[in-house]
């Protein structure tokens, strides 16, 4: 059953700490994302990678962290740095260029 | 200007109603146009993936492009209260573009 996983679902992070959302897909594509969602704001890039160890930033890219070790594999690290990080995070993925992007569940962080 | 406009809603229509769905756009670089579906708290579902002006038909849904004014649509007919949900359009550049550019989301309530 091919598709996009994230896990956590719920993510509660205390100020100050670092948390990694996982992303994993089976459906062979080259590349993939990550988006926040906030409500009102609709979805905003943050980080993109087209290939195995190589990604580029998105809109929003301050206070996270990305790899692509793996081409199946895309997790995001929210550090410290990152001055609001309560929000909606969603990972996609896409065959290639000019592909539609399909989207995992999402993990909802809250920073308490 | 915002690069993609899209009516928040919320948008009420009886179940069996035809709907309309709208978005404009300002960027005449986006070639490539997509409407998501999206129930609260879960990640977006593509429904209509398109690339050329005219019109698209999927089972209940249309979407409908018009380049020239810069213009899109999602048509459900026969409504359902399961067609209730936030509708996203998405635009793609080409050339080498993986960014896609979303409008903001018009909710959708189906009434029985």
């Amino acid at each position: 059953d091919g598709g996009i996983t994230q896990s956590p679902k719920y993510l509660f992070r205390k100020e100050g700490q670092n948390v990694t959302l996982s992303c994993e897909q089976n459906l062979n594509h080259d590349a993939m994302y990550w988006y926040r969602q906030d409500p009102g704001q609709g979805l905003r890039l943050i980080y993109y990678s087209q290939i195995v160890n190589d990604f580029q930033k998105g809109d929003i890219a301050e206070g996270y962290s990305v790899s692509r070790e793996k081409k199946e594999s895309f997790p995001l690290t929210v550090t410290s740095a990152q001055k609001n990080p309560t929000a909606f995070y969603l990972c996609a993925s896409s065959p290639g260029l000019h592909n539609e992007q399909f989207f995992g569940p999402g993990t909802r962080l809250t920073v308490l | 200007q915002k690069e993609v406009e899209q009516d928040p809603g919320p948008l009420s229509v009886p179940e069996g109603a035809i709907v309309s769905l709208n978005c404009t756009y300002s960027n005449s670089a986006f070639q490539y146009f997509m409407w998501y579906r999206q129930y609260s708290r879960k990640g977006p579902e593509l429904l209509m993936y398109t690339y050329s002006s005219g019109n698209k038909e999927d089972g209940r849904f249309t979407a409908q492009v018009d380049k020239s004014s810069k213009y899109i649509s999602l048509f459900i007919r026969d409504s359902q209260p399961s067609d209730s949900a936030t509708y996203l359009c998405a635009h793609l550049a080409g050339a080498g573009s993986y960014q896609l550019t979303f409008g903001k989301g018009t909710k959708l309530s189906v009434i029985p």
